[in-house]
């Protein structure tokens, strides 16, 4: 199994406040991912970051910030959070070169409530 | 904007039986396809990878074609067992680096 951990694996809180999930890796591979995963909607890309300080968007990213000081680190931030915030976030990572296979860590289960 | 979709949304089918998952994508140009395995409560695994100009990557009991120019998929799981029981989804890969949309997988059964 590819060593991610995803931390906190489960979290309720409240409207508006600030939540932080974290995504460490521990194969040293270039591109790290936060996708969320909705019933009706399947998987979908948050951001992304293909380096160290090299982050972009995904197709929904509207409400979500991340960063990147470290290769083995990925942090999701919701600023503010809200209830369609629900949802069941995973981390994902791939290697350049490795034909792209990509890895899934277990997922962080929050509820804003 | 590329859109995956995978048919039937379940299956049930009894143990021992071969069956066939498809998949389907609007936009061709595609960098490569993978199947994924997920079981509940987790996260997913990756179960075979096509790349663009490949036509079939197989492993074990399972068998992934890729037809790009009609944007389709399949994947093909033999003698199927009841720990194949998951949820299988697919998703496509536009450039290098996986930006991967997903298709919403099926759910599949096997009954002892």
């Amino acid at each position: 199994d590819a060593g991610i951990t995803q931390s906190p694996r489960h979290k309720v809180t409240e409207t508006g406040t600030p939540v932080t999930l974290r995504c460490h890796q521990t194969e040293n591979h270039r591109y790290m991912y936060w996708y969320r995963q909705d019933p009706g909607h399947g998987l979908r890309l948050i951001h992304y970051s293909y380096g160290v300080k090299d982050t972009d968007k995904g197709e929904v990213s509207d409400g979500y910030s991340v960063s990147r000081s470290k290769t083995e680190d990925f942090l999701l931030t919701l600023e503010s959070a809200t209830s369609s915030q629900t949802s069941v976030y995973f981390c994902a990572i791939s290697a350049e070169g490795s034909g792209n296979t990509i890895y899934f860590g277990e997922g962080s289960w929050l509820t804003v409530v | 904007k590329q859109e995956v979709t995978q048919i039937p949304a379940a299956l049930s089918v009894p143990e021992g039986e071969n069956l066939v998952l498809n998949c389907s994508f609007t936009d061709s140009a595609i960098y490569n396809l993978q199947w994924f395995r997920q079981d509940p409560g987790k996260g997913l695994t990756s179960l075979l990878l096509i790349q663009s100009s490949q036509r079939e990557q197989t492993s074990g009991r399972l068998n992934a074609s890729l037809d790009k120019s009609s944007g389709r998929s399949t994947l093909y799981i033999a003698a199927s067992q009841p720990g194949d029981s998951a949820t299988y989804l697919c998703a496509v890969g536009k450039t290098s680096g996986s930006r991967l949309t997903f298709g919403e997988g099926t759910q599949l059964t096997v009954n002892p």
